[in-house]
Protein backbone atom coordinates (compact mmCIF):
# COMPACT_ATOMS: atom_id res chain seq x y z
CA UNK A 1 0.00 0.00 0.00
CA UNK A 2 1.04 3.47 -0.02
CA UNK A 3 3.31 5.43 2.56
CA UNK A 4 3.14 8.90 2.72
CA UNK A 5 6.00 10.48 4.62
CA UNK A 6 6.02 14.54 5.73
CA UNK A 7 8.36 16.74 6.79
CA UNK A 8 9.08 18.55 9.55
CA UNK A 9 6.77 17.77 12.18
CA UNK A 10 6.88 21.02 14.18
CA UNK A 11 7.86 24.29 11.96
CA UNK A 12 7.91 27.87 13.47
CA UNK A 13 7.77 30.75 11.30
CA UNK A 14 7.89 34.34 11.78
CA UNK A 15 4.64 36.37 10.48
CA UNK A 16 5.06 37.48 7.51
CA UNK A 17 7.86 34.77 6.43
CA UNK A 18 7.38 31.60 3.97
CA UNK A 19 6.47 27.76 5.44
CA UNK A 20 7.28 24.99 3.34
CA UNK A 21 6.36 21.34 3.62
CA UNK A 22 7.17 18.85 2.13
CA UNK A 23 5.68 15.26 1.42
CA UNK A 24 7.13 11.89 -0.03
CA UNK A 25 4.94 8.85 -1.14
CA UNK A 26 5.58 5.46 -2.17
CA UNK A 27 3.64 4.03 -4.81
CA UNK A 28 4.13 5.42 -8.42
CA UNK A 29 0.14 4.90 -9.02
CA UNK A 30 -1.29 7.22 -6.86
CA UNK A 31 -2.57 10.64 -8.97
CA UNK A 32 -4.22 12.92 -6.66
CA UNK A 33 -2.24 14.93 -3.39
CA UNK A 34 -4.64 17.35 -1.60
CA UNK A 35 -3.63 19.02 1.39
CA UNK A 36 -5.65 20.08 4.46
CA UNK A 37 -5.77 22.25 7.26
CA UNK A 38 -6.95 20.86 11.23
CA UNK A 39 -7.54 23.67 13.53
CA UNK A 40 -7.84 22.16 16.88
CA UNK A 41 -10.87 20.05 17.69
CA UNK A 42 -12.06 20.21 14.33
CA UNK A 43 -12.09 17.81 11.09
CA UNK A 44 -9.39 18.84 8.40
CA UNK A 45 -10.26 20.90 5.79
CA UNK A 46 -8.97 20.92 2.04
CA UNK A 47 -6.70 23.56 0.96
CA UNK A 48 -5.36 23.15 -1.98
CA UNK A 49 -4.85 19.96 -4.50
CA UNK A 50 -2.70 18.57 -7.32
CA UNK A 51 -3.12 16.23 -9.51
CA UNK A 52 -0.60 14.23 -11.44
CA UNK A 53 -0.76 16.02 -15.04
CA UNK A 54 0.00 19.39 -13.44
CA UNK A 55 3.46 20.41 -11.61
CA UNK A 56 2.31 23.39 -9.99
CA UNK A 57 -0.51 24.89 -8.76
CA UNK A 58 -0.91 28.52 -6.85
CA UNK A 59 -4.23 29.68 -4.81
CA UNK A 60 -3.03 32.94 -3.66
CA UNK A 61 -1.06 32.68 -1.18
CA UNK A 62 -0.53 28.73 -0.79
CA UNK A 63 0.67 26.66 -3.71
CA UNK A 64 1.93 23.02 -4.31
CA UNK A 65 4.80 21.82 -6.12
CA UNK A 66 4.61 17.80 -7.90
CA UNK A 67 7.97 15.77 -8.79
CA UNK A 68 6.16 12.83 -9.87
CA UNK A 69 9.33 11.30 -10.98
CA UNK A 70 11.15 12.08 -7.01
CA UNK A 71 7.53 11.31 -5.77
CA UNK A 72 7.48 14.30 -3.46
CA UNK A 73 5.34 16.94 -3.32
CA UNK A 74 5.68 20.32 -1.50
CA UNK A 75 3.19 22.70 0.04
CA UNK A 76 4.16 26.61 0.50
CA UNK A 77 2.45 28.97 2.35
CA UNK A 78 3.52 33.04 1.47
CA UNK A 79 3.30 36.07 3.90
CA UNK A 80 2.34 33.63 6.51
CA UNK A 81 -0.14 35.10 9.34
CA UNK A 82 -1.34 34.01 12.42
CA UNK A 83 -4.21 32.00 11.39
CA UNK A 84 -2.65 30.03 9.30
CA UNK A 85 -1.30 28.33 12.72
CA UNK A 86 -2.52 25.01 12.63
CA UNK A 87 -1.60 21.16 12.12
CA UNK A 88 -1.09 20.34 8.15
CA UNK A 89 -1.50 16.72 6.42
CA UNK A 90 -0.68 15.81 2.96
CA UNK A 91 -2.46 13.10 1.40
CA UNK A 92 -1.91 10.79 -1.42
CA UNK A 93 -4.53 9.32 -3.00
CA UNK A 94 -4.20 5.43 -3.89
CA UNK A 95 -6.77 2.60 -5.87
CA UNK A 96 -6.48 -0.37 -3.64
CA UNK A 97 -8.78 -3.69 -4.70
CA UNK A 98 -11.68 -1.66 -5.91
CA UNK A 99 -11.87 1.43 -3.68
CA UNK A 100 -9.88 4.59 -4.02
CA UNK A 101 -8.77 5.82 -1.01
CA UNK A 102 -6.14 8.41 1.09
CA UNK A 103 -2.86 7.61 3.09
CA UNK A 104 -1.66 11.12 5.06
CA UNK A 105 1.09 11.88 5.81
CA UNK A 106 1.68 12.39 9.76
CA UNK A 107 0.84 16.09 9.79
CA UNK A 108 3.00 19.80 10.32
CA UNK A 109 2.44 21.60 13.44
CA UNK A 110 2.62 25.12 12.18
CA UNK A 111 3.30 27.96 14.41
CA UNK A 112 3.13 31.74 13.23
CA UNK A 113 5.48 33.74 15.50
CA UNK A 114 3.51 37.49 15.40
CA UNK B 1 -16.65 23.74 -1.19
CA UNK B 2 -19.02 20.89 -0.10
CA UNK B 3 -20.42 21.09 3.14
CA UNK B 4 -19.98 17.17 5.28
CA UNK B 5 -21.96 17.53 8.70
CA UNK B 6 -21.26 15.35 11.65
CA UNK B 7 -23.31 14.81 14.78
CA UNK B 8 -22.98 14.78 17.66
CA UNK B 9 -19.77 16.75 17.88
CA UNK B 10 -18.96 14.84 21.19
CA UNK B 11 -20.23 12.17 23.22
CA UNK B 12 -19.65 10.79 26.45
CA UNK B 13 -20.47 7.33 26.97
CA UNK B 14 -20.30 4.50 30.21
CA UNK B 15 -18.22 1.15 29.05
CA UNK B 16 -20.22 -1.47 27.56
CA UNK B 17 -23.31 1.03 25.87
CA UNK B 18 -22.87 1.58 22.12
CA UNK B 19 -22.61 5.08 20.18
CA UNK B 20 -23.93 5.90 17.07
CA UNK B 21 -22.18 8.87 15.10
CA UNK B 22 -24.37 10.29 12.03
CA UNK B 23 -22.29 11.47 8.64
CA UNK B 24 -24.24 13.72 6.16
CA UNK B 25 -23.30 15.47 2.86
CA UNK B 26 -25.39 18.23 3.21
CA UNK B 27 -25.87 19.61 -0.51
CA UNK B 28 -24.15 16.74 -2.75
CA UNK B 29 -25.09 12.91 -3.09
CA UNK B 30 -21.94 10.56 -1.83
CA UNK B 31 -21.91 7.49 -3.29
CA UNK B 32 -18.59 6.41 -0.92
CA UNK B 33 -18.29 8.01 2.32
CA UNK B 34 -14.89 7.43 4.52
CA UNK B 35 -14.57 6.78 8.45
CA UNK B 36 -11.30 7.74 10.22
CA UNK B 37 -9.90 7.58 13.82
CA UNK B 38 -7.40 9.98 15.26
CA UNK B 39 -5.59 9.89 18.22
CA UNK B 40 -4.49 13.22 20.33
CA UNK B 41 -1.21 14.48 17.86
CA UNK B 42 -1.62 11.93 15.46
CA UNK B 43 -2.57 11.62 11.63
CA UNK B 44 -5.46 10.61 10.58
CA UNK B 45 -6.33 6.46 10.56
CA UNK B 46 -8.59 4.75 7.56
CA UNK B 47 -11.29 2.63 9.63
CA UNK B 48 -13.34 1.74 6.54
CA UNK B 49 -14.86 3.02 3.30
CA UNK B 50 -18.44 2.74 3.19
CA UNK B 51 -20.78 2.30 -0.16
CA UNK B 52 -24.09 3.43 -0.19
CA UNK B 53 -25.88 0.00 -0.73
CA UNK B 54 -23.36 -2.00 0.12
CA UNK B 55 -21.44 -3.55 2.86
CA UNK B 56 -18.46 -1.87 4.36
CA UNK B 57 -14.69 -2.46 3.59
CA UNK B 58 -13.02 -2.64 6.52
CA UNK B 59 -9.16 -1.33 7.02
CA UNK B 60 -6.86 -4.38 8.33
CA UNK B 61 -6.66 -4.28 12.01
CA UNK B 62 -10.15 -2.64 12.51
CA UNK B 63 -13.29 -5.01 14.11
CA UNK B 64 -16.09 -5.07 11.67
CA UNK B 65 -18.63 -6.41 14.71
CA UNK B 66 -17.51 -3.26 16.59
CA UNK B 67 -17.66 -0.56 14.30
CA UNK B 68 -20.62 -1.04 12.73
CA UNK B 69 -20.73 1.34 9.70
CA UNK B 70 -24.45 1.69 7.45
CA UNK B 71 -25.01 3.42 4.10
CA UNK B 72 -28.55 3.34 3.66
CA UNK B 73 -28.88 6.46 1.24
CA UNK B 74 -26.40 8.88 -0.77
CA UNK B 75 -26.65 11.46 1.93
CA UNK B 76 -26.46 9.57 5.36
CA UNK B 77 -23.81 7.03 6.64
CA UNK B 78 -23.65 5.80 10.15
CA UNK B 79 -20.99 4.31 12.75
CA UNK B 80 -21.93 2.55 15.65
CA UNK B 81 -18.94 1.66 18.01
CA UNK B 82 -20.69 -0.82 19.88
CA UNK B 83 -19.98 -2.40 23.45
CA UNK B 84 -17.40 0.54 24.17
CA UNK B 85 -14.92 0.72 26.15
CA UNK B 86 -12.35 3.38 27.05
CA UNK B 87 -9.51 2.18 24.66
CA UNK B 88 -12.36 3.60 22.29
CA UNK B 89 -12.08 6.64 23.05
CA UNK B 90 -10.84 9.26 19.89
CA UNK B 91 -11.70 11.43 17.89
CA UNK B 92 -13.80 10.00 14.50
CA UNK B 93 -13.76 11.99 11.46
CA UNK B 94 -16.11 10.51 8.48
CA UNK B 95 -15.21 12.35 4.96
CA UNK B 96 -17.54 12.12 1.51
CA UNK B 97 -16.20 12.11 -1.99
CA UNK B 98 -17.72 14.80 -4.10
CA UNK B 99 -17.38 12.30 -7.69
CA UNK B 100 -15.03 9.72 -8.68
CA UNK B 101 -11.27 8.95 -8.49
CA UNK B 102 -9.17 11.80 -7.71
CA UNK B 103 -11.66 13.88 -6.90
CA UNK B 104 -12.30 16.09 -3.34
CA UNK B 105 -12.82 14.58 -0.29
CA UNK B 106 -14.45 16.96 2.03
CA UNK B 107 -14.34 15.98 6.09
CA UNK B 108 -16.92 16.54 9.02
CA UNK B 109 -16.62 18.40 11.84
CA UNK B 110 -15.56 15.27 13.88
CA UNK B 111 -17.34 13.52 16.86
CA UNK B 112 -15.16 13.35 20.25
CA UNK B 113 -15.79 9.96 21.74
CA UNK B 114 -15.27 9.43 25.32
CA UNK B 115 -15.78 5.95 27.15
CA UNK B 116 -15.78 6.09 30.81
Amino acid sequence: GENVEQHPSTLSVQEGDSAVIKCTYSDSASNYFPWYKQELGKGPQLIIDIRSNVGEKKDQRIAVTLNKTAKHFSLHITETQPEDSAVYFCAASEWDFGNEKLTFGTGTRLTIIP
Amino acid sequence: GAVVSQHPSRVICKSGTSVKIECRSLDFQATTMFWYRQFPKQSLMLMATSNEGSKATYEQGVEKDKFLINHASLTLSTLTVTSAHPEDSSFYICSARVGGFGTEAFFGQGTRLTVV
